[in-house]
């Protein structure tokens, strides 16, 4: 049964600490794309993938955010430093390429205190 | 242009009626509309996808109504069950494949009471 795995399932960390959220994307699928979800933004897209080279990350800050894909079997999304606002829950995805749509990952409740 | 509107927010029905949700899009480029159902702790999972050149899908007690002309589609559920109870959301996306992304609604809370 493919699916996408994401490590850690939670993580509490304080201010100024850094964070590191990992993906398994499906085997074969070759669109990777991270998602942040919270009660107030609901579902934002902060970066994608393809081919493991980086198509679009104007959703993510910057100055603290970094996302890469050092092979095909692994995404990662990086906080540092992490922030309170930075709480929410982060979706990794992955493309299927074949018309039904994206997959989601369990998702990393990640809280800052 | 690249929002997606939908609503209501929050959504209670009874046992066997029928939900419907609504979303609006402006953007005439994206080509391909998939609903999310996510329950509690997980992550969003593709329930039903229309495209524009159709203007009803069914699958199961899940119907996507289109039109494109207003720019908009709802989805509705028949003879809902309390295990329905779910958040749902519309996405609108340019890429039939799953390869572009993802602009999301803002998602209904669906409650579907015994």
């Amino acid at each position: 049964d493919a699916r996408v795995t994401q490590t850690p399932r939670h993580k509490v960390t304080e201010m100024g600490q850094e964070v590191t959220m990992r993906c398994q994307p499906i085997l074969g699928h070759n669109t990777v794309f991270w998602y942040r979800q919270t009660m107030m933004q609901g579902l934002e897209l902060l970066a994608y993938f393809r081919n493991r080279a980086p198509l679009d990350d104007s959703g993510m800050p910057k100055d603290r955010f970094s996302a890469e894909m050092p092979d095909a079997t692994l995404a990662t999304l990086k906080i540092q430093p992490s922030e309170p606002r930075d709480s929410a829950v982060y979706f990794c995805a992955s493309g299927l390429g074949e018309g039904v749509g994206q997959y989601f990952g369990p998702g990393t409740r990640l809280t800052v205190t | 242009q690249q929002q997606v509107k939908q609503s209501p927010q929050s959504l209670i029905v009874q046992k066997g009626g029928i939900p419907i949700i609504n979303c609006a899009y402006e953007n005439t480029a994206f080509d391909y509309f998939p609903w999310y159902q996510q329950f509690p702790g997980k992550g969003p999972a593709l329930l039903i996808a229309i495209r524009p050149d159709v203007s009803e899908k069914k699958e199961g007690r899940f119907t996507i109504s289109f039109n494109k002309s207003a720019k908009q589609f709802s989805l509705h559920i028949m003879d809902s069950q309390p295990g329905d109870s779910a958040t749902y959301f519309c996405a609108a996306t340019r890429d039939v494949f799953g390869n572009e992304k993802l602009t999301f609604g803002t998602g209904t809370r669906l409650t579907i009471i015994p």
